[in-house]
């Protein structure tokens, strides 16, 4: 499996600003996805990130909330703007592996909390 | 009704009892399943994949899968505190996603 660095690991932000979190990946992946976990619940898809197009958002996500970017076949960054205490949550980010590219590998994750 | 769905819990057992992890899924047409450890602050590990319908044994671990009945469970033999987390069952979707269920968490008694 790949090994996935992420960073921050946590992070206490102040309304109305923006973080951007980083996630890097050992080996080259086509896919990267950015998943939130909000407290006591499970995992929602926020977007698919290629690498050379723009990013693919699932449906209650918005480009203008969170930017992604993916510049090259290791490196991804989500970036969580304007924020509100509502975006208080674990961001995980992900690649796939193994048979058929369907599981999933998770980096450390990067508890965030707005006040 | 839920893509995929999982005991509510939480459960507790008994160090060296087993732990039995249930959980449904939606899409009848769905051909891969996960079952995902995440302990507290902790990210989720993949803890075994399954396939095929029948029973996989890793260890202390089964996945089992009934595609007919859309069910798939994981049983936890002999177990232990450090067993104690949260489990996800996850039911790959297309182009790289998997749907995840809301998790069961077990505590396991010393």
């Amino acid at each position: 499996s790949a090994v996935i660095s992420q960073k921050p690991s946590r992070d206490i932000c102040q309304r109305g600003t923006s973080l951007t979190i980083q996630c890097q990946v050992d080996s080259q992946v086509t896919m990267m996805f950015w998943y939130r976990q909000q407290p006591g619940q499970s995992l929602t898809l926020i977007a698919t990130a290629n690498q050379g197009s723009e990013a693919t958002y699932e449906s209650g996500f918005v480009i203008d909330k969170f930017p992604i970017s993916r510049p090259n076949l290791t490196f991804s960054t989500l970036t969580v703007s304007n924020m509100s205490p509502e975006d208080s949550s674990i961001y995980l980010c992900s690649v796939v592996w193994g048979r058929a590219n369907t599981e999933a590998f998770f980096g450390q994750g990067t508890r965030l909390t707005v006040v | 009704q839920k893509e995929v769905e999982q005991n509510s819990g939480p459960l507790s057992v008994p160090e060296g009892a087993i732990a039995s992890l249930n959980c449904t899924y939606s899409d009848r047409g769905s051909q891969s399943f996960f079952w995902y450890r995440q302990y507290s602050g902790k990210s989720p590990e993949l803890i075994m994949s399954i396939y095929s319908n029948g029973d996989k044994e890793d260890g202390r671990f089964t996945a089992q899968l009934n595609k007919a009945s859309q069910y798939v469970s994981l049983l936890i033999r002999d177990s232990q505190p450090s067993d104690s987390a949260t489990y996800l069952c996850a039911v790959y979707a297309n182009a790289g996603k998997s749907t995840f269920g809301d998790g069961t968490t077990l505590t396991v008694k010393p």
